[in-house]
């Protein structure tokens, strides 16, 4: 595609359930990463794929959330028994190897 | 740790210039971005500018960076209410590739 894509692009669920946010990247982008945007806490990394190499999951905020990339191109961000703070909106970004990294429109999650 | 500093707001009239500044703590970034971001919308970028340039003029728009005062700024000239939006500065990790953001300046532009 043009561009990246996420989907959904909004999010409603109860506290406590699992959600599933979705990236498609930029095709033949290498690397792909996802961040997190909240009022609190601004712009952060989550976890960044780059080839087959073992994902940096140094950004994420607590063993509920997971991700993985699949055959190289999509991935999905899994948030597992979520909580109020977990509201946000979720960007998910690819590049090539040390290039732009691009970003999608976002995924914006509200927990109830 | 890596800290990326803005100011939060800046507002401006139509057809003047804007300046937004952002200061940085990594030294050894190679490359400094700048995102726009419009309501509800996600991260556009703008530009970027390799560590070993000082000036890069792209159109309307003019980043400077000083690599001794780790201080990188963005001019925006002949400012446009589309230029209405909030404003990222970001440095990229050198051996991760992840940005590390700066909390972003809202720029508003009256008539």
């Amino acid at each position: 595609g043009a561009g990246v894509s996420q989907s959904p692009s909004n999010k409603v669920t109860e506290k406590g359930k699992d959600v599933e946010l979705r990236c498609d990247p930029i095709s033949g982008h290498t690397a792909l990463y996802w961040y997190r945007q909240s009022l609190g806490q601004g712009l952060e990394f989550l976890i960044y794929f780059q080839g087959n190499s073992a994902p940096d999951k140094s950004g994420l905020p607590s063993d509920r959330f997971s991700a993985e990339r699949t055959g190289g191109s999509v991935s999905t961000l899994t948030i597992q028994r979520t909580q109020q703070e977990d509201s946000a909106v979720y960007l998910c970004a690819s590049s090539l190897l040390g290039g732009v990294q691009f970003f999608g429109p976002g995924t914006r999650l509200t927990v109830l | 740790g890596e800290d990326v500093e803005q100011s939060l707001f800046l507002s401006v009239r139509e057809g003047d210039s804007s300046v937004i500044n952002c200061t940085y703590t990594d030294s050894s970034s190679t490359y400094l971005y700048w995102y726009k971001q419009e309501p509800g919308a996600g991260l556009q970028l703008l530009t970027y500018i390799f560590s070993n340039m000082d000036m890069k003029q792209d159109q309307r728009l003019t980043v400077l960076l000083n690599k001794k005062d780790k201080h990188l700024s963005l001019r925006i000239a002949d400012t446009q209410t589309g230029d209405s939006a909030i404003y990222f500065c970001a440095e990229r990790e050198d051996n991760t590739d992840k940005l590390i953001f700066g909390t972003g300046t809202r720029l508003q532009v009256f008539p």
